[in-house]
């Protein structure tokens, strides 16, 4: 089956520093990925949609200077928060699609938890 | 723009009992996907099931089945048998349908439903 995994799985950072998580479709190639926030026990929020060899578009509300993100291959993409507060903690998942399953599925990595102090 | 709204925040039945989570969605779209996702304690999203609104034949894998009323749009999950596994949040899920070229379509997401399987 389509695996997607992310790293780190966890980090902790100082308040001010920045912090790269990445992305990658392990067994199939992903033209499109996409990158949620999820808060405790609430639904993912989108964040923005990652398309390979392009600028991510993001979601209304979202920052693109603090939240960057870079897909420069069909199987990495990376989300960098950049100078983190503690706002910004959380639980980090990609997703990404197969490009050759017409149904459109997305497959999800495992999450990146996130502690700024 | 589509919604998903999920009704139920937390059920909660015993170990080998049927339970339905209920979700209904909005949408002008005439062709779309609908999912049911399942996120255990480990956050790890996992697909359950898949349903594709052109098609009127109802969704099964296994236990879960879905009963999909386009009209209404309405579009639930039926768990037979319930194990303790079966321990998650579920969410519903609407996407429209892939565009050729431009590729994937996002993902709207209900608030979800806790579901707890009692021993």
């Amino acid at each position: 089956g389509a695996v997607v995994s992310q790293h780190p799985s966890w980090v902790i950072c100082k308040s001010g520093t920045s912090v790269k998580i990445e992305c990658r479709s392990l067994d199939f190639q992903a033209t499109t990925m996409f990158w949620y926030r999820q808060f405790p026990k609430q639904s993912l929020m989108l964040m923005a949609t990652s398309n390979e060899g392009s600028k991510a578009t993001y979601e209304q509300g979202v920052e693109k200077d603090k939240f960057l993100i870079n897909h420069a291959s069909l199987t990495l993409s990376t989300l960098t928060v950049t100078s983190a507060h503690p706002e910004d903690s959380s639980f980090y998942i990609c997703s990404a699609r197969d490009r050759e399953a017409p149904s459109g599925e997305q497959y999800f990595g495992p999450g990146t938890r996130l502690t700024v102090t | 723009a589509q919604t998903v709204t999920q009704s139920q925040p937390e059920m909660s039945v015993q170990e080998a009992e049927t339970v339905t989570l209920s979700c209904t969605y909005d949408t002008s779209e005439n062709n779309y996907y609908l999912f049911w996702y399942k996120q255990p304690p480990s956050r790890q999203m996992i697909l359950v099931i898949r349903q594709e609104a052109y098609k009127q034949q109802n969704a099964t894998e296994n236990r879960f089945s879905v009963n999909f009323q386009k009209a209404a749009k309405s579009f639930s999950l039926k768990i037979s048998d319930s194990q303790l596994g079966d321990t998650a949040m579920y969410f519903c899920a609407f996407m429209k349908l892939p565009i050729p070229i431009q590729g994937a379509q996002k993902l709207v997401f209900g608030q979800g439903t806790r579901l707890t399987i009692n021993p």
